[in-house]
């Protein structure tokens, strides 16, 4: 059975400070790993990540995928307070099923 | 603009009642999804369907049912089998099952009166 596990479950961090959140899988014929962030409502996605060793980056969050050691790390540099939500790491098979969604990682950032 | 329409926000359901939460997508994407969202649970997976008038079981799908009559349409409906409905559902799609990544509606969030 496909499983994904993130780390920590929750965070409170002072804004400027910088944050990683981790994603480790296990799953059956590894396609890609996703990252979302959700507020209040609907999840938006953040990356795709297939490939190990690659750094995707959108402004000040990072994301990298290590195949081998079978986790990704999601990094947030310079907090801000609208940082704050909960990330959400998913992975996908390479059949064609659905994401597999870890618990998520609620990230609280104070002023 | 394109996206995923959910319809209500909120749902009362009285016990013993069965309640249909819509999905509505105007993407053109193949497959749609629903998941029921808990307090630090993450996302779990209901059912989801690659193709119209075909759909698949998730991993917690007893108490709910669904149809896909319509491309763009894919109603969930809690039957009063289900007896710990209160969660937020969320609906998704992608342009097909095996293709990332999936687009979100806003949600619905069932109590239980």
């Amino acid at each position: 059975e496909d499983k994904v596990v993130q780390s920590p479950l929750s965070l409170v961090v002072h804004e400027g400070d910088t944050v990683t959140l981790n994603c480790s899988y296990e799953v059956t014929n590894f396609r890609s790993l996703l990252w979302y962030k959700q507020e209040k409502k609907a999840p938006t996605f953040l990356f795709m990540l297939t490939s190990s060793g690659i750094e995707k980056k959108s402004g000040r969050l990072s994301s990298i995928l290590d195949k081998k050691e079978l986790f990704s790390i999601l990094n947030i540099t310079a907090t801000q307070t609208g940082d704050s939500a909960v990330y959400l790491c998913a992975v996908l098979n390479s059949g064609n099923t659905p994401l597999v969604f870890g618990k998520g990682t609620r990230l609280s950032v104070i002023a | 603009d394109g996206g995923i329409t959910q319809s209500p926000k909120y749902l009362f359901r009285k016990e013993g009642q069965n309640v249909t939460l819509s999905c509505e997508q105007n993407l053109n994407h193949d497959a749609m999804y629903w998941y029921r969202q808990d307090p630090g649970q993450g996302l779990r997976l209901i059912y989801y369907s690659q193709i119209v008038n075909d759909f698949q079981k998730g991993d917690i799908a007893e108490g709910y049912s669904v149809s896909r009559e319509k491309k763009e349409s894919f109603p969930l409906t809690v039957t009063s089998a289900q007896k710990n409905p209160t969660a937020f559902y969320l609906c998704a799609s992608s342009i097909w099952a095996g293709v990332q990544p999936q687009h979100f509606g806003d949600g619905t969030r069932l109590s239980i009166l």
